[in-house]
């Protein structure tokens, strides 16, 4: 069965303490695997998509990186604003359309200054 | 600035009615799609289209209804057959699906509550 795990389910880190959070998939095929920000009451923010192993997408603090699989997303310096809830999604390869996209149940990630 | 529009942002309506919410976009993007979170679970779909008078069932399309008369536009209507409608739905849209893997935006919901 295609899913998607996502851990830690939350994590609380202090202001400039990195860490990184993990996803690991199994899918029969990796389309692409990307990584949204959601904040309270919000939608989802898209950041990054990563196509195949050994990619890696900067953006600001935050780094993703891919392998066969899971993927990371490394928080390096984080400040209070980086405070969210972080999702991860995989889109299979079979099929031709977006309804293959699985997402998992998010880390939720709290900076304290 | 584009994006995606849903209203209202928060819906209370009595057990045993109907409810649509909107969602519209101007990306121009061909494929729309509306989720369902709750908490502690990870975004479910339950309807997705790909094109203009087209739509699919998503995963959990029972006691929910779609209609794309535009391309703009991609409403749900939550009928009173869904047993557990309270919930936060997102619409979101993508480029053409394809063969390549497009990234969703989302708009920032609609919490429904139903009592």
């Amino acid at each position: 069965e295609d899913q998607v795990t996502q851990s830690p389910e939350a994590l609380r880190l202090q202001e400039g303490e990195s860490s990184s959070l993990n996803c690991s998939y199994t899918v029969s095929g990796l389309r692409g695997l990307f990584w949204y920000r959601q904040d309270p009451g919000k939608g989802p923010e898209f950041l990054f998509t990563l196509y195949s192993a050994g990619e890696e997408k900067e953006k600001e603090r935050l780094k993703a990186t891919l392998t066969k699989k899971e993927s990371f997303l490394h928080i390096t310096a984080p400040k209070p604003e980086d405070s969210a809830t972080y999702l991860c999604a995989v889109q299979a390869s079979y099929g031709g359309s977006q309804g293959n996209l699985i997402f998992g149940k998010g880390t939720k990630l709290s900076v304290k200054p | 600035d584009g994006g995606i529009t849903q209203s209202p942002k928060y819906l209370f309506r009595k057990e045993g009615q109907n409810v649509t919410l909107s969602c519209e976009q101007n990306l121009n993007h061909d494929a729309m799609y509306w989720y369902r979170q709750d908490p502690g679970q990870g975004l479910r779909l339950i309807y997705y289209s790909q094109i203009v008078n087209d739509f699919q069932k998503g995963d959990i399309a029972e006691g929910y209804s779609v209609s794309r008369e535009k391309k703009e536009s991609f409403p749900l209507t939550v009928t009173s057959a869904q047993k557990n409608p309270t919930a936060f739905y997102l619409c979101a849209s993508s480029i053409s699906t394809g063969t390549g893997a497009s990234p969703l935006h989302f708009g920032n919901g609609t919490r429904l509550t139903v009592t």
